[in-house]
């Protein structure tokens, strides 16, 4: 199947500071990709969706401008989390789509962002 | 809101077929089953889709009611490995629907 990865898997960091999460589709070009975050014991929960080219579709409640999204090419998605809180702590996993014979996402392996 | 309903929890023996059903008594005729998987603190796992006819993989095989309102996902030979949550979602595809998961059923496989 198509390999979706994440960067970094884990990051601790300080109240207050921005952090960046990668997400890349790793051997076919993605023009959907989409955001999830998973508190624990609970189910994902979609963010956004992030459209190659085009600004970010944002579920209700959540803020676009604390959680920037940036899909500048066909593999690549981008999450920044700003002014991080310790409630922005979280399990962030993205996912790619494939469209054609066999529609369906791929999920990269996750982040697992812990604000101090 | 999920369009499906599903068991919280299953038990299965090691070996033993597991047998994952899942209620989606609302689909529309243009919309498949998909079932994915998420096995502790990774990413889910795309398992296996089907739209009316029953689907078989390496992974599973997928069983939908001729009226197409519930389904049953078959893992044929249960090994500790397959113990996590499996998510049955209903969706249009190739349309921009976005995947949203439901509870799941947490499975747990007994040695």
């Amino acid at each position: 199947g198509a390999v979706v990865s994440q960067h970094p898997s884990r990051v601790i960091c300080k109240s207050g500071t921005s952090v960046k999460i990668e997400c890349r589709s790793l051997d076919f070009q993605a023009t959907t990709m989409f955001w999830y975050r998973q508190f624990p014991k609970k189910s994902l929960m979609l963010m956004a969706t992030s459209n190659e080219g085009s600004k970010a579709t944002y579920e209700q409640g959540v803020e676009k401008d604390k959680f920037l999204i940036n899909h500048a090419s066909l593999t690549l998605s981008t999450l920044t989390v700003t002014s991080a809180h310790p409630e922005d702590s979280s399990f962030y996993i993205c996912s790619a789509r494939v469209t054609g014979v066999r529609d369906t996402q791929y999920f990269g392996p996750g982040t697992r962002l812990t604000v101090l | 809101d999920a369009k499906t309903t599903q068991p919280t929890s299953m038990d299965c023996a090691e070996g033993r077929a597991a047998n994952l059903p899942c209620n989606h008594s609302t689909i529309s005729g243009n919309e498949y089953v998909y079932w994915y998987r998420q096995i502790h603190s990774q990413g889910p796992q795309y398992i296996i889709h089907g739209l009316k006819n029953n689907e078989t993989n390496e992974m599973a095989s997928l069983i939908i009611t001729e009226d197409r309102k519930s389904s049953t996902l078959i893992l044929p030979h249960a090994t500790l490995r397959d113990t996590a949550v499996y998510y049955c979602i209903v969706r249009v595809e190739n349309r921009d629907d976005k995947i949203i998961f439901g509870k799941g059923t947490r499975l747990h496989i007994l040695p």
